[in-house]
């Protein structure tokens, strides 16, 4: 069974920090791993997705890289804001059009 | 992107009587509808997968005749929980795919059973 964790579970920063969160998994064989942002009481918004045959994606200030045979993505932020203030979940996909299985999550805190 | 909408967006029920939360994915046909729950503070647990025109298969623990779940035709699934309890209090979140392409989710249904 596919199981997910992140690291840290919270995590408080000034502003202007350039960041890591971490995400593992233990069953190597995944079709796609997803970085989603969700803000208290509301959705996901989803950040970056990686396909199994990719290293790494990246959007704007973030950047996601994935090493499947080690089990491991990071999603790294430059220059963080306050509104980049929520809970950050990696999500892997095992094979196409299946369920994503979850992390637990990491709150963000960017303090001004 | 493609977009997914959940009907309604906040319920509150008393306890003993039944909710219908409704998923629509409103510019793509979505073979297959996912449905997660979230208590607060914690991430996302399937509760089960519907494919279009067929029974939803339910994840382990999940009472089927409980929740039940319709996918009628390729743009609306619906979530029906019957005899709401309090414990069934929590948000509700679909996601919708057309196959091998990324999940696109809802905005989610927040349920709180008095």
């Amino acid at each position: 069974k596919q199981e997910v964790t992140q690291i840290p579970a919270a995590l408080s920063v000034p502003e202007g920090e350039n960041l890591v969160l971490n995400c593992s998994f233990t069953d190597s064989a995944i079709y796609n791993l997803q970085w989603f942002r969700q803000d208290p009481g509301k959705g996901l918004t989803s950040l970056l997705l990686i396909q199994s045959s990719q290293r790494e994606q990246t959007s704007g200030r973030l950047n996601a890289s994935l090493d499947k045979s080690s089990g491991r993505s990071t999603l790294y932020i430059a220059a963080s804001q306050p509104g980049d203030s929520a809970t950050y979940l990696c999500a892997v996909e095992e094979t196409s059009g299946s369920r994503l299985t979850f992390g637990e999550g990491t709150q963000l805190t960017v303090n001004p | 992107g493609a977009v997914v909408s959940q009907h309604p967006s906040w319920v509150i029920c008393k306890s003993g009587t039944s909710v219908k939360i409704e998923c629509r994915s409103l510019d793509f046909q979505a073979t297959t509808m996912f449905w997660y729950r979230q208590f607060p503070k914690q991430s996302l647990m399937l509760m089960a997968t519907s494919n279009e025109g067929s029974k939803a298969t339910y994840e382990q623990g999940v009472e089927k005749d409980k929740f039940l779940i319709n996918h009628a035709s390729l743009t609306l699934s619906t979530l029906t929980v019957t005899s709401a309890h309090p414990e069934d209090s929590s948000f509700y979140i679909c996601s919708a795919t057309a196959g091998p392409y990324e999940q696109y989710f809802g905005p989610g249904t927040r349920l709180t059973v008095t």
